[in-house]
């Protein structure tokens, strides 16, 4: 059963441009979280889709979006990107689903490291 | 503001020693709390979780963690560890009923001499 995927796992990219980092939830989770991780920072929770729709948002720009497809994958997209946006990338997926212990864990996949020269 | 405060950034313990890693956090309510390890160039792998009920609680790995409401706090410890428990260790905490939007510490990095 696979996990949490992300591709690319690498990547560099030059100030300006735009980036679109993916995800293939775990099977049987319909929800995907994403969240930046700066060198010595803990992730950072950007937003999170579910039914196609961003849910929730954390403090970030509107530079920052999202897509969620009918298969439950998702896109990560950064549009004019700055030097501080080098981070490693992380997805991850839940069941909306609740279990009898009363909340779902969230599945990490090993990130997208995303570098901004 | 929800904060996590893991206080030690760096941990060096002794191959069979005994370790704890510092939680603290700022919340509203009682949250959902959670470590989670984090290996080089890995993602995060869940160690354990507190929701309600007992406080100590025990996950994978020989880890636990007790929840002390009056501190505000979620420690976690292993009596004995092996040199594969180096990795950086991160403590969460997520409202109940918010499933996707964890606010996490900073991370303490452990070392382990042999």
């Amino acid at each position: 059963d696979a996990g949490v995927t992300q591709s690319p796992t690498h990547l560099i990219k030059t100030r300006g441009q735009q980036v679109t980092l993916r995800c293939s939830p775990k099977s049987g989770h319909d929800t995907v979280s994403w969240y930046q991780q700066a060198l010595g920072q803990g992730p950072q929770f950007i937003f999170q889709y579910y039914e196609e729709e961003e849910r929730q948002r954390g403090n970030f720009p509107d530079r920052f979006s999202g897509h969620q497809f009918p298969n439950y994958s998702s896109e990560l997209n950064v549009n004019a990107l700055l030097l501080g946006d080098s981070a490693l990338y992380l997805c991850a997926s839940s069941s909306s689903r609740r279990p009898a212990s009363g909340a779902n864990v969230l599945t990490f996949g090993a990130g997208s490291r995303l570098t901004v020269l | 503001a929800q904060s996590v405060t893991q206080p030690d950034i760096h941990i060096t313990v002794s191959e069979g020693a005994s370790l704890e890693l510092r939680c603290n956090y700022s919340y509203g309510a009682t949250p959902y709390l959670f470590w989670y390890v984090q290996s080089p160039g890995q993602g995060l792998q869940l160690l354990l979780k507190y929701f309600s009920g007992d406080t100590l609680v025990q996950g994978i790995k020989g880890f636990e963690a007790e929840f002390k409401r009056s501190q505000s706090s979620f420690n976690l410890r292993k009596p004995s560890v092996h040199w594969s428990d180096a990795a950086e260790y991160f403590c969460a905490v997520g409202a109940r009923g918010s499933q996707g939007n964890l606010i996490f510490g900073k991370g303490t990095k452990l070392s382990v001499k042999p």
